[in-house]
């Protein structure tokens, strides 16, 4: 069956620390791997997909197909990236518009 | 545009009672979705819905139904609370086939006394 796993449901960091946040799926297909975050007192939005390679607030995930993971890093932690995110995994799934699996979330803080 | 909206943001109920969750949104998206949101356990799907009628069950459907009349509308029933249900409802939308980018509400927090 199709999972998202992350390890840890806690993460502490001070700032400027490097911080990476691990996910790992479980999929035999081709998947599109996602992270949404959720700062305090607003929506859960998304993050950055693996698909556009892109480097969003400083964070970037590289699929590893050999591993199935999806980690999420930072070089340098700031305090306003602390915040609750998920790791998310989209697939066909056998219906035309696919799935979205979504991780237990991992909580992250940044410490001053 | 608003985005996806729901209501209530608070909720309490009492043990037995029923309620509905709304959810609009005004992107014109084909797919909804209703999402709940407890410590440890992620995001778990409810029910979701592909287009204005048709719906179907997603991860954890017991207690909960949904209708999608409308392409804007998607709300959630309580059909009798308990307090397993309670938790923290996302709605959630997303263009058509194959986009998997998804635009959430901010929620509504239910307590099922």
């Amino acid at each position: 069956a199709q999972r998202v796993t992350q390890p840890e449901k806690l993460l502490s960091v001070f700032k400027g620390a490097p911080v990476e946040l691990k996910c790992n799926y479980s999929y035999s297909g081709s998947p599109e791997l996602f992270w949404y975050v959720q700062y305090s007192r607003q929506r859960l939005q998304l993050l950055l997909r693996h698909i556009s390679r892109e480097s969003i607030k400083g964070f970037t995930a590289d699929l590893n197909k050999g591993e199935t993971s999806f980690h999420l890093k930072k070089p340098f932690a700031q305090e306003e990236d602390s915040a609750m995110y998920y790791c998310a995994l989209g697939y066909a799934g056998g219906t035309s518009y696919g799935k979205l699996t979504f991780g237990q979330g991992t909580i992250l803080t940044v410490h001053p | 545009n608003a985005g996806v909206t729901q209501t209530p943001k608070f909720q309490v109920l009492k043990t037995g009672q029923s309620m509905t969750l709304q959810c609009a949104q005004d992107m014109n998206h084909e797919y909804m979705s209703w999402y709940r949101q407890d410590p440890g356990m992620g995001l778990r799907l409810i029910h979701y819905s592909v287009g204005a009628g048709i719906t179907d069950q997603g991860e954890v459907p017991n207690g909960y139904n949904v209708s999608r009349s409308t392409t804007e509308d998607f709300p959630l029933r309580l059909l009798s609370a308990a307090p397993s249900q309670t938790s923290v409802y996302f709605c959630a939308s997303r263009l058509r086939q194959g986009h998997y980018e998804q635009y959430f509400g901010p929620g509504t927090r239910l307590t099922v006394t």
